[in-house]
């Protein structure tokens, strides 16, 4: 079993839909990042948390440390957030960042 | 500030060749740190350097080694090329090391052929 787990792996939605990516670790953390990742391969960080939550812009992640568990939301998606968003937690016994797989989001207009 | 920067972007090597890819840091950053991405990996660490000092090593063979200068920027070297180390090299720089938000460049994509 992966240490950081995301659902789903594919997502289409329609412009202007609520969307949300989920990510599941198994390690102690100290924090959790999400990151998107447009085609061509450039990574953006958008956030790093490490309890409750954080907003910017559109967008919102969640963490519960119990759980092990963050959400990101997407509020009012566009095609501009069609891009791979990656999980990924800085942790465990390697100390160091371990990656989900990625959600792969496309938003039709 | 400028971004993180990598060169090349693009490299064709043939089985058995070595190359070095290189990456400049944000300007203050003394973190820099590399990634593999493939398909059917993902994302993995490969080592990440502080002040010209190796501090972590992800779990890839010896013949992928790096090293950071004075100025922190950073290379990587990867000996004796196979088919299966064609995948997107990227890399990251922070302020610090440990937890802290990481920028990543472009990335090079290396084919080996």
């Amino acid at each position: 079993k992966n240490e950081v787990e995301q659902s789903p792996q594919n997502l289409t939605a329609q412009e202007g839909e609520f969307i949300t990516i989920n990510c599941s670790y198994s390690v102690g953390i100290s924090a959790l990042h999400w990151l998107q990742q447009h085609p061509g391969g450039g990574i953006v960080s958008l956030f790093m948390l490490s309890s409750g939550k954080k907003k910017h812009g559109r967008l919102i992640a969640t963490i519960n440390i119990q759980e092990k568990h963050s959400s990101l939301h997407i509020t009012a998606s566009h095609p501009r957030d069609s891009a791979v968003y990656i999980c990924a937690v800085y942790g465990g016994s390697q100390g160091n960042l371990i990656f989900g797989k990625g959600t792969k989001l496309s938003v039709k207009p | 500030k400028a971004g993180v920067t990598q060169t090349p972007r693009y490299l064709i090597k043939t089985r058995g060749q070595q190359v070095t890819l290189s990456c400049s840091p944000i300007s203050g950053h003394r973190s820099v740190s590399w990634y593999q991405q493939t398909p059917g990996q993902g994302l993995q660490f490969l080592f990440e350097y502080f002040s010209e000092t190796q501090r972590n090593k992800g779990n890839f063979p010896g013949r992928f080694s790096g090293r950071q200068f004075s100025n922190s920027r950073s290379e990587m070297n990867v000996s004796t090329l196979e088919l299966g180390d064609s995948a997107l090299y990227l890399c990251a720089s922070s302020q610090g090391t440990g937890d802290y938000e990481q920028y990543f460049g472009p990335g090079t994509r290396l084919t080996v052929t």
